[in-house]
């Protein structure tokens, strides 16, 4: 069955960066994109960038340009979320999702606490 | 950037009813709708795409409807397990989504 599983939680001082990986399994890898989604305590769901596991093509949300990258390994079928120069308001459970035309499968999510 | 509302925030309702859930997009997206469910501590999860078509395994009572900027969330007879956060979310602008707030369905 289709897995998407992510790494564990993170807590980062403010100014530093995070890597969260997300491994795919169940599925052709190269067929879906990955979309990145996170979700701040208590509140909605943002939107924050796609990249593409065939080709590596990447579109993010322009709140996040400059400090978001995602990277697609496919030899291990992962993909990466850095974020850096992090501020409080970056906490948040950051998910990943298999995504075609919609996210149709998503991993189980990761804390990332940023507090000095 | 394609804003989502939905209404309303918290929506109080008994087992065995029907809940309608309601959201509008800021300009037309066509059917380019889906819609979510989030229990605590879970991710979302896929319930309606196509504005009306139901992701693999979802029970018939979940239907939707609507298309340009009026879509609809309809349950027709609410289990205790269907109690939760919803979300729509365009894709109209694929793959840049936009997600609405949310609407608590909670047990009356």
């Amino acid at each position: 069955q289709v897995q998407l599983v992510q790494s564990g939680a993170e807590v980062k001082k403010p100014g530093a960066s995070v890597k969260v990986s997300c491994k795919a399994s169940g599925y052709t890898f190269t067929l879906y994109g990955i979309t990145w989604v996170r979700q701040a305590p208590g509140q909605g769901l943002e939107w924050m960038g796609w990249i593409s596991t065939y080709n590596g093509n990447t579109d993010y949300a322009q709140k996040l340009q400059g400090r978001v990258t995602l990277t697609t390994d496919t030899s291990t079928s992962t993909v990466y979320m850095e974020l850096r120069s992090l501020r409080s308001d970056d906490t948040a459970v950051y998910y990943c999702a298999r995504d075609m035309e919609v996210p149709d499968s998503w991993g189980q999510g990761t804390l990332v606490t940023v507090s000095s | 950037e394609i804003v989502m509302t939905q209404s309303p925030a918290t929506l109080s309702v008994s087992p065995g009813d029907r809940a309608t859930l309601s959201c509008t997009a800021s300009e037309s997206i066509n059917i380019n709708l889906a819609w979510y469910q989030q229990k605590p501590g879970q991710a979302p999860r896929l319930l309606i795409y196509g504005a009306s078509t139901r992701a693999t395994g979802i029970p018939v009572r979940f239907s939707g409807s609507g298309s340009g900027t009026e879509f609809t969330l309809t349950i027709s007879s609410l289990q205790s397990e269907d109690f939760a956060v919803y979300y729509c979310q365009q894709y109209n602008n694929w793959p840049r989504y936009t997600f609405g707030q949310g609407t608590k369905l909670e047990i009356k």
